[in-house]
């Protein structure tokens, strides 16, 4: 079974203040991770997928990285806007049909002035 | 620009009730997908297809039902509501592909409250 751990579960920082978030995972062989942001009583939104492990993606003020066991997303010189949970979720090999994703239970970002 | 639509962003029900929620889809996608997402729980899938008239469980799927009658639409049955259910309802549907997954595009969700 696929299992997505995220931390921390709840992150503040100070306006321009760099850090990062962590995706743990277990799966039997990764398909793709992807990376999402979710806004409060909204619906996730897309940000990244990576396929395979030394594999970034960058837009904007965040890059997301990854390696065989987890997966990082950094944000650099963070602004309020950038508040919001961030989701991980990935698909193994075993994950079955459909294209289904295991998701984690994300990190709530807030980042103050 | 991608689009998936939901029926309601806010529903009140009562507990019997048979509730249906629709979703759909602008992409041409051939997954479509239902989640329910609690605080605490994450997102969590209750019911998928791949195809028209295809369906498959998720991992919650007892409550619930699904239909797809057209490759644009998805909905999901609550077929009698009960408190556990109350929610935020969250669709989703992206490309098919055997091996390599694409990303989920979400819809604005709908709050359900079973009263």
């Amino acid at each position: 079974e696929d299992q997505v751990t995220q931390s921390p579960e709840a992150l503040r920082l100070q306006e321009g203040e760099s850090s990062s978030l962590n995706c743990s995972y277990t799966v039997s062989g990764l398909r793709g991770l992807f990376w999402y942001r979710q806004d409060p009583g909204k619906g996730p939104e897309f940000l990244f997928t990576l396929y395979s492990a030394g594999e970034e993606k960058e837009k904007e003020r965040l890059k997301a990285t990854l390696t065989k066991k987890e997966s990082f997303l950094h944000i650099t010189a963070p602004k309020p806007e950038d508040s919001a949970t961030y989701l991980c979720a990935v698909q193994g090999v075993r994950t079955g049909g459909g294209n289904k994703l295991t998701f984690g239970t994300g990190t709530q970002l807030k980042v103050e002035l | 620009d991608v689009k998936v639509t939901q029926s309601s962003r806010y529903l009140v029900k009562r507990t019997g009730e048979k509730v249906f929620l629709e979703c759909v889809q602008d992409m041409d996608h051939e997954n479509m997908f239902w989640y329910r997402q609690d605080p605490g729980l994450g997102l969590r899938l209750i019911y998928f297809s791949y195809d028209v008239k295809m369906k498959e469980k998720g991992d919650i799927p007892e409550g619930y039902s699904v239909s797809r009658e057209k490759k644009e639409r998805f909905s999901l049955i609550l077929e009698s509501a009960s408190t556990n259910q109350t929610s935020m309802y969250l669709c989703a549907s992206s490309l098919f592909h055997q091996t390599r997954p694409y990303e989920q595009y979400f819809g604005p969700g709908t709050r359900l409250t079973v009263t």
